[in-house]
């Protein structure tokens, strides 16, 4: 069955610091991998996806992910964290057999100490 | 639109009283979902749209939950005899056809749901 793990609900980190948010993902087929943002009454904003090619994805904000089908992991990082990246991020994966259902995990609090 | 539009916003009522939501999604898109965000939990799927194909009512928690989308574009959720276990907040997106798989989804910001 397809499925999203987070095993991480909350993850603080200093500021300054590089971050990392994890996912681990089980799909039948290959996987279409997605981060979203959300901010505190928001709803939730896309940050990056990983389709095909090169396993490094950079997306907004100065975030990036990388793509490991062996580990079938999809770690979210950025080098340098700020206070206003403390948000709540959602990993998503679909997979291609499937094609019409995103599958979320449930979520990663980060926070980021000034 | 520019966005995914949602209303209301919140929107508190009593146990066992009927509540609609409302989704406007990006013009163009063909694939609409609901999805249900509780507290301190991931995201629900509830229901998918995608033209004019049945909808994927899989997610659906009970028979008081039901959606509709007329005229491929505007959604509405609807929830009968509410209970207190609806409260929650309940997240509409928008995606061009999903048949390829770069799409992404565009989320509106939610309607708050609080069942008294």
């Amino acid at each position: 069955a397809q499925s999203v793990a987070q095993p991480e609900d909350q993850v603080n980190v200093a500021e300054g610091n590089p971050l990392t948010v994890k996912c681990t993902y089980s799909v039948s087929g290959n996987p279409y991998l997605f981060w979203y943002v959300q901010y505190p009454n928001r709803g939730l904003q896309f940050l990056l996806k990983y389709i095909t090619g090169d396993n490094l994805v950079k997306g907004s904000y100065g975030f990036e992910a990388e793509f490991n089908k062996s580990q079938t992991s999809f770690h979210l990082k950025k080098p340098s964290a700020l206070v206003s990246d403390s948000a709540l991020y959602f990993c998503a994966v679909r997979d291609e057999n499937t094609g019409n259902q995103f599958y979320f995990g449930t979520g990663t609090s980060l926070t980021v100490i000034p | 639109g520019a966005g995914v539009s949602q209303s209301p916003s919140n929107k508190v009522t009593e146990k066992g009283k009927d509540v609609e939501l409302r989704c406007d999604p990006i013009s163009g898109h063909t694939a609409l979902y609901w999805y249900r965000q509780s507290l301190g939990q991931g995201l629900e799927f509830l229901i998918y749209f995608q033209g004019n194909s049945a909808p994927d009512k899989s997610g659906l928690p009970s028979d008081r939950f039901s959606a509709e989308r007329t005229g491929g574009s505007v959604s509405t959720l609807t929830i009968q005899r509410t209970q207190q276990e609806d409260s929650a907040v309940y997240l509409c997106a928008s995606s061009r056809d999903v048949g390829s798989g770069a799409n992404v989804l565009t989320f509106g910001a939610g309607s708050r749901l609080t069942v008294l």
